[in-house]
């Protein structure tokens, strides 16, 4: 499974968009590019899912760079239901989360 | 629609006790089954997968077994738990993606 590295923690206010970073230098051709979220307690939840292409969703968009080294989902507008952790994993099936991206979003 | 159910949601068990907690999924056929453990402050472990009735794959060695009697019902057991043990249990099912379970919050004291 390829390592993936993201900021620890990143903060945005109501209504304004975000753009969390994922590195994923090691991946390889055929692995997806999966983001989820996690609020507290809870289990993650998926968000979205890419392989080349920029992907689209009713929840949030994800911006795969061109040598798939990299990806940023974007949330258009945040939300403070979109306050959670953040994780992306370039396993399939098997996934592995990092530590994740921490979101706070201000009201 | 389809349905991940986990119990108990919370549990303290003093070390060395045993363990059972259960997952069960609804709405689905022949399901890929996931275990995995999330310590406090880091992410997010695989633990077991199972593709099928009787099939078990185990990621990393522990104190901890899974067995998964039935299509849909995975099970995840230890005869002796230990303090390191404890941690947010999250059973997943997949089809594209995973879809996870409520969770369950062990603390072995």
């Amino acid at each position: 499974d390829a390592k993936t590295t993201q900021p620890n923690s990143m903060e945005s206010n109501e209504e304004e968009p975000v753009h969390l970073p994922c590195n994923h230098s090691t991946i390889s051709g055929t692995d997806y590019i999966h983001w989820y979220r996690q609020l507290p307690s809870q289990g993650p939840e998926y968000v979205i899912h890419g392989l080349t292409s920029n992907v689209n969703n009713r929840m949030a968009s994800l911006a795969i760079a061109e040598d798939r080294k990299s990806s940023t989902l974007i949330l258009h507008r945040a939300t403070l239901r979109d306050a959670a952790v953040y994780y992306c994993s370039t396993s399939y099936g098997k996934l592995t989360f990092g530590q994740g991206t921490i979101l706070t979003v201000h009201p | 629609s389809q349905t991940i159910h986990q119990w108990p949601a919370t549990l303290v068990q003093p070390v060395g006790s045993p363990l059972s907690l259960e997952c069960t999924v609804e709405g689905t056929s022949n399901p890929n089954l996931y275990w995995y453990r999330q310590a406090a402050g880091r992410g997010l472990q695989l633990l077991f997968y199972s593709v099928g009735i009787g099939q078990i794959s185990s990621e990393v060695p522990q104190n901890l077994s899974a067995s998964r009697p039935q299509d849909r019902q995975f099970i995840l057991s230890s005869k002796k738990l230990l303090l390191s043990d404890s941690g947010f249990y999250l059973c997943a099912w997949s089809s594209d993606e995973q879809f996870f379970g409520p969770g369950t919050r062990l603390t072995v004291l």
